[in-house]
């Protein structure tokens, strides 16, 4: 089976950085993916990770080692509307489509 | 704009009464997904479909059921809705490594 670790919950200032983990643990392995989501709206895909490194669009980035089974999703520049949840998610071996959550971080973004 | 599209967005049900959620992408992904997603939860994969292979979740309940009639159309039927399946139902599409969801159908049971 598969299991994800990320914290429940994260406080940051806007305009700072924030660093939300993820650690996971998978009988198989494709790629680790980031998703958004605000109250009461749909999951909205960040980023994906395949190969090992740092992967960058505009002010979100998203890091893994797959040697050490862990990856981050890094906000730069925070802004208030990026208080939010989000979501690490393991895609499970080539070929298959099947996404398993993480719990979710839920971000709160202060003045 | 290319995208994934759920109706209804709100859904009202009575206790045991079959309610059937649709979804329909202009993506034109093969890969299609029911989730299952309450409060303050991560989504749930209920099933999901390599064009028309059918990929059932081991833990999804027999009172879940879904048809892909065409690449385009998805539905979930639940056919006797208890209290605890009052959720957020959410369909998305993949390519590559990301899923792009749609706006999700809030189903109430009463």
């Amino acid at each position: 089976g598969q299991s994800l670790e990320q914290p429940s919950e994260v406080t940051a200032v806007e305009g700072a950085i924030v660093q939300i983990n993820c650690t996971y643990q998978t009988s198989g392995f494709y790629g680790l993916s980031w998703y958004q989501q605000h109250d009461g709206g749909a999951p909205t895909f960040l980023s994906y990770n395949a190969l090992d490194g740092l992967e960058e669009t505009g002010r979100f980035s998203s890091f893994l080692s797959r040697s050490d089974s862990y990856g981050y999703l890094l906000l730069q520049e925070l802004q208030m509307k990026d208080s939010a949840s989000y979501f690490c998610a393991v895609i499970s071996g080539a070929g298959s489509y099947q996404l398993t959550f993480g719990k979710g971080t839920k971000l709160s973004v202060i003045p | 704009d290319a995208m994934v599209i759920q109706n209804p967005r709100y859904q009202v049900t009575q206790f045991g009464k079959p309610v059937t959620l649709s979804c329909s992408q202009t993506l034109n992904h093969n890969v299609m997904y029911w989730y299952q997603q309450k409060s303050s939860q991560a989504p749930k994969l209920l099933f999901h479909y390599y064009d028309k292979d059918f990929n059932n979740e081991a833990d999804t309940p027999d009172n879940f059921q879904s048809r892909r009639p065409n690449t385009s159309f998805c539905f979930l039927d639940i056919r006797s809705p208890g209290l605890g399946d009052a959720a957020m139902y959410l369909c998305a599409t993949s390519e590559g490594g990301g899923q792009y969801f749609g706006p999700g159908t809030r189903l109430t049971v009463t």
